[in-house]
């Protein structure tokens, strides 16, 4: 069990900002946000996680909400390459284990 | 480029043999390293927790003689399919914890099998 929702897709164009959301709804208070994304025939990459506090590096932003029920994975300017499956995972503070839930396959148009 | 390289990218074998995957992190050491499987248009499937020095814990409906896995150093984890059947054809990936204690995963390059 992913315990997390988010949409089967998007869509954006290239250079535009895309908000990607995730539902968490029953996290608890040590869990962890982590995102990865995936791209076709290739094992997942790293984007950012986060506990409480907005992240930022350099590949995106995580923006937790206040009741840590949902976050939004922000690319400020989405390019070709961004094109892949966004999964939003969380994961207790003491393991590495990730469940991957369904994901966001997002698309990206020129 | 990679820290987690996993060897062969891909492999084509006969049913009833055996396939072995190899999963070594580049630079660090890795205690605990992660098995997933992924079909087809679908999410990836957490196999076993492959742990050095000890025996790997399976997730619950993964035969565990079916996929052996040896964590035979710290830097290397095996996964071996053991008489393989086409069902068994999929994308195999493995993970390491990055030791610098970030909450970073880093995933290997995936291996694509598939049983004939």
């Amino acid at each position: 069990d992913a315990k997390t929702t988010q949409p089967n897709s998007m869509e954006s164009n290239e250079e535009e900002p895309v908000h990607l959301p995730c539902n968490h709804s029953t996290i608890s208070g040590t869990d962890y946000i982590h995102w990865y994304r995936q791209l076709p025939s290739q094992g997942p990459e790293y984007v950012i996680h986060g506990l409480t506090s907005n992240v930022n590096n350099r590949m995106a932003s995580l923006a937790i909400a206040e009741d840590r029920k949902s976050s939004t994975l922000i690319l400020h300017r989405a390019t070709l390459r961004d094109a892949a499956v966004y999964y939003c995972i969380r994961s207790p503070y003491n393991t590495d284990k990730l469940i991957f839930g369904t994901g966001t396959r997002l698309q990206v148009f020129p | 480029g990679a820290v987690v390289s996993q060897h062969p990218s891909r492999v084509i074998c006969k049913s009833g043999t055996s396939v072995k995957i190899e999963c070594r992190s580049l630079d660090f050491q890795a205690t605990t390293m992660f098995w997933y499987r992924q079909f087809p248009k679908q999410s990836l499937m957490l196999m076993a927790t492959s742990n050095e020095g000890s025996k790997a814990t399976y997730e619950q409906g993964v035969e565990k003689d079916k996929f052996l896995i040896n964590h035979a150093s710290l830097t290397l984890s095996t996964l071996t399919v053991t008489s393989a059947h086409p069902e068994d054809s999929s994308f195999y990936i493995c993970s390491a914890p990055t030791p610098l204690n970030t909450g970073e995963l880093f995933f290997g390059e995936g291996s694509r099998l598939t049983v004939l």
